[in-house]
């Protein structure tokens, strides 16, 4: 069954480095999300992306973060400088369709530590 | 504004019991679709159920089962005969005209043997 891949599965990193999360999402999918969930609290919602530009972003998604899809196959999340609070699960999902009523598959996440 | 709430921050329950986890969600789209995740220990995101705004038939899958309330905005699930294997935490999330789903506080389930 197809899956969504996120590598690594754990990044640790000083603060004020760069980090890039990678994902794979299924392959004939068309959309793209990150999601964060801080240690303990909700999944929330970063940004949504297709056809090459973001399509729906949150607050929290600041001038820190970017997204980009640099070949055919990988989705990546780029943090440019890392803060304490960035720590946290990110997510990627991927879904056929933006209409709302497309299922969004989650990859494993990748646990961000930021020292 | 899209919001959801799960009121119950944990739960515990003794192997075999019956368990509800409640979700009650505010939104102003006419179309919108209501989610329940689970998430083990291990940390991924598993898929439980979508439900639409305009299908308020319950639905049965297995020990798993969902009561979809449009009156009183409210989509619970309850495990029958709940397991140790049950135990994760439960997210309840809604999708709306944004496209960007919103995820409830999450419930933590632990069910003892």
């Amino acid at each position: 069954e197809p899956e969504v891949t996120q590598t690594p599965s754990h990044q640790v990193t000083q603060m004020g480095q760069e980090v890039i999360l990678r994902c794979v999402p299924i392959s004939n999918h068309l959309y793209f999300y990150w999601y964060r969930q801080i240690l303990g609290q909700k999944v929330e919602f970063l940004v949504s992306f297709y056809n090459n530009e973001i399509s729906e972003k949150s607050e929290i998604f600041d001038d820190q973060f970017s997204v980009e899809r640099p070949d055919g196959s990988n989705f990546t999340l780029k943090i440019r400088s890392t803060k304490l609070e960035d720590s946290a699960m990110y997510f990627c999902a991927s879904s056929e369709e933006i209409k709302i009523y497309n299922e969004q598959f989650f990859g494993p996440g990748t646990r961000l530590t930021v020292l | 504004a899209q919001k959801v709430t799960q009121a119950q921050t944990e739960i515990s329950v003794v192997e075999k019991e019956d368990v509800t986890l409640d979700c009650v969600y505010e939104t102003r789209d006419t179309t919108y679709y209501l989610f329940w995740y689970k998430q083990p220990p291990s940390g991924e995101l598993v898929f439980l159920i979508r439900r639409n705004s305009f299908d308020e038939q319950n639905e049965i899958s297995g020990r798993y089962s969902w009561n979809f309330q449009k009156s009183t905005s409210s989509f619970n699930f309850t495990i029958t005969a709940s397991q140790v294997v049950d135990s994760a935490v439960y997210f309840c999330a809604l999708s709306g005209g944004n496209n960007d789903m919103r995820f409830g506080a999450g419930t933590r389930l632990t069910v003892k043997p």
